[in-house]
């Protein structure tokens, strides 16, 4: 069965902890990308890789980091030095010829 | 740089009536649209996707959209709205080149009343 998954589901941490989400993908798509959503603001690319050991940063790429070592997976570290690091943060992954991206179940992270 | 607007945050229809959720896009080629929607705490589905040809595309749960270049628009339509509908609908342009990026409009939330 073809997909994302993000893990977890929920994650707290402290402030002044980095913190590391994970996302696999078994569709065989080149590209994979980070978003964070927050109420009201839509999606917005944090990064996004579209080949093995390449990755790009998006609009709001501070405080975060990545790495893509391998096609399925491409982990997104939160770092402390993100000022607002709460947010929904959703994985996604294309390999169409028109874009289209298909979305993980996404990981709700909280920083107190 | 393409940009998508939602003009409506929020909006509620009755079960069993229409529905049509707006979207408009900039962009100086001929783009590529989606509508995705996203139910509370999950991920977004996509819903349909225009490239080319007929203007006038069909998704999944009975949705369809219809691109018009002249309005530079992108509306979502339902014939009949079920209460299952109720979700949040994100409208997105891609971007030739540069990654396959999409860029997203900032949702509407549907509510269905029953």
């Amino acid at each position: 069965d073809g997909g994302i998954t993000q893990s977890p589901k929920y994650l707290f941490r402290k402030e002044g902890q980095n913190v590391t989400l994970s996302c696999e993908q078994n569709l065989n798509h080149d590209a994979m990308y980070w978003y964070r959503q927050d109420p009201g603001q839509g999606l917005r690319l944090i990064y996004y890789s579209q080949i093995v050991n390449d990755f790009q940063k998006g609009d709001i790429a501070e405080g975060y980091s990545v790495s893509r070592e391998k096609k399925e997976s491409f982990p997104l570290t939160v770092t402390s030095a993100q000022k607002n690091p709460t947010a929904f943060y959703l994985c996604a992954s294309s390999g169409g010829l028109h874009y289209e991206q298909y979305f993980g179940p996404g990981t709700r992270l909280t920083v107190t | 740089a393409q940009s998508v607007t939602q003009p409506d945050i929020h909006i509620t229809v009755s079960e069993g009536a229409s529905l049509e959720l707006r979207c408009n896009y900039s962009y100086g080629a001929t783009p590529y649209l989606f509508w995705y929607v996203q139910s509370p705490g999950q991920g977004l589905q996509l819903l349909l996707k225009y490239f080319s040809g007929d203007t006038l595309v069909q998704g999944i749960k009975g949705f369809e959209a219809e691109f018009k270049r002249s309005q530079s628009s992108f509306n979502l339509r339902k014939p009949s709205v079920h209460w299952s509908d109720a979700a949040e609908y994100f409208c997105a342009v891609g971007a030739t080149g540069g990654g396959n990026k999409l860029t997203f409009g900032t949702g509407t939330q549907l509510k269905v009343e029953l």
